[in-house]
Formats: C-alpha cells, sequence, structure tokens
C-alpha cells in the first residue's frame, strides 16, 4: 500500500492550495495531514479525513474519495509554506504508511 | 505540559547499537498507543514501529523488522527503541509520537542518529 503526492505545488498569497494523496481504496482509511517546516516536528492539521484539531486555522480542510484525499488550505498565508505530507493505515500489513510530501510554495 | 523528550541519539559506527527513549510528561501516557518514526537527512517521514497501550501488539516497518525493538515502561512514562546491527541506512532524526484518534497528534522534537564508519 502506498500513498503519492505531488511533489510541489504553488500558489499565490490569498489563493486557494489544493494536496492531493492517491492511495488505493484510501476513502476506505482514515486519512491524516502533517506540516512540516524547516527545522521543526510536524505539526497534525487534519485527522479523521475531515476534522482539525484545536488551534489548526479554518482554512484548512480535507476530504477524502475514492482512492484520492486532498488537503485545501483557503486564503493561503506565507506562514503556510511548508512540506505536507498524508497518512493513513494499511490494515493489510498493520503499517502506517506516510506520503512522500509535497512542498507548498507561496509566490 | 503535554510534551514527549527524545533522547540517545548520536553518532555509532555500522553494526553497532542505540537506545533511543522518549520520556512523556503532561499526559496518561499508560492509555495511549505510541509509535517511532524517522526521517533521513532531506527526506519524508518514516514509521518505524508502533506498541498498543499495554504493550501486547507492537509492530515493525520491514526495513528494521529482527533489528529494534519497541518497548515502553510506564513507571516512569518512558518508551524505547532498541536498535542494533545499525546500517548507514538508519541514519535519520527519530522521532516519538503519541496516536490519538487514528493520527499522531503529539510530536517530539527528535533525535539525530547518524551511522558512519
Amino acid at each position: 500500500f502506498d500513498l503519492t503526492q505531488t511533489p510541489s505545488v504553488s500558489v499565490s498569497p490569498g489563493q486557494t492550495a489544493s494536496i492531493t494523496c492517491s492511495g488505493d481504496d484510501l476513502e476506505s482509511k482514515y486519512t491524516s495531514w502533517y506540516q512540516q517546516k524547516p527545522g521543526q516536528s510536524p505539526t497534525l492539521v487534519i485527522y479523521e479525513d475531515i476534522k482539525r484539531p484545536s488551534g489548526i486555522p479554518e482554512r484548512f480542510s480535507a476530504s477524502n474519495s475514492g482512492n484520492t484525499a486532498t488537503l485545501t488550505i483557503g486564503g493561503t498565508q506565507a506562514l503556510d509554506e511548508a512540506d505536507y505530507y498524508c497518512q493513513a493505515w494499511d490494515r493489510t500489513t498493520a503499517h502506517w504508511v506516510f506520503g512522500g510530501g509535497t512542498k507548498l510554495a507561496v509566490l | 505540559e503535554v510534551a514527549v523528550v527524545e533522547s540517545g541519539g548520536g553518532l555509532v559506527q555500522p553494526g553497532g547499537s542505540l537506545r533511543l527513549s522518549c520520556q512523556a510528561s503532561g499526559f496518561a501516557f499508560s492509555v495511549y498507543w505510541m509509535d517511532w518514526v524517522r526521517q533521513a537527512p532531506g527526506k519524508g517521514l518514516v514509521w518505524v514501529s508502533r506498541i498498543s497501550s499495554d504493550s501486547n501488539r507492537i509492530y515493525y516497518a520491514g526495513s528494521v523488522k529482527g533489528r529494534f525493538t519497541i518497548s515502553r515502561d510506564h513507571g516512569n512514562n518512558t518508551l524505547f527503541l532498541q536498535m542494533s546491527d545499525l546500517r548507514v541506512e538508519d541514519t535519520a532524526i527519530y522521532f516519538c509520537v503519541r496516536e490519538k484518534e487514528d493520527a499522531f497528534d503529539l510530536w517530539g522534537r527528535g533525535t539525530a542518529v547518524t551511522i558512519s564508519s
């Protein structure tokens, strides 16, 4: 079971950024999303497909349908520039799986 | 404050061993599943190992199975990762993470492990 992410995404400030994560029958698994800024530990921004932990801005939202989960950042700000990773649990192997990560550039 | 703090990293020769520790504080450590995740320099996140709250269920990534052992000590609120037969490709920052609601909601700052001769 693999999770595939586009290596990089660019967005202009104030626009909407969409980051996708693809995997076989992904909609049957809970997907989480993590933000990692340079030199920092990852931070959970979405869990159980669509839920935001407390403290995460409302501009972060997500969906999961078919084979693709999508993280959407509305009104993207310069401080959103980071690497984003998706994650899901593979029941077959009993392994957590991360996507390869997407570098979001706010230009 | 709710936190996990890793320690024990360092420089080790190939074939050597190292024991990582993760001190948990500010939460009921004994009820949570815990994991180790690593990140090689300039690379992405890779899950390493997972242990249930009661230590009865343990899982490993294929790349470390048979070489790494995860364990926990509830009396000292500490998670461990015993690493042996270390390889150059094990070089990474190792993060201790707490599982909650099918996600990793609490991450430490990580401890750096370098395998080199």
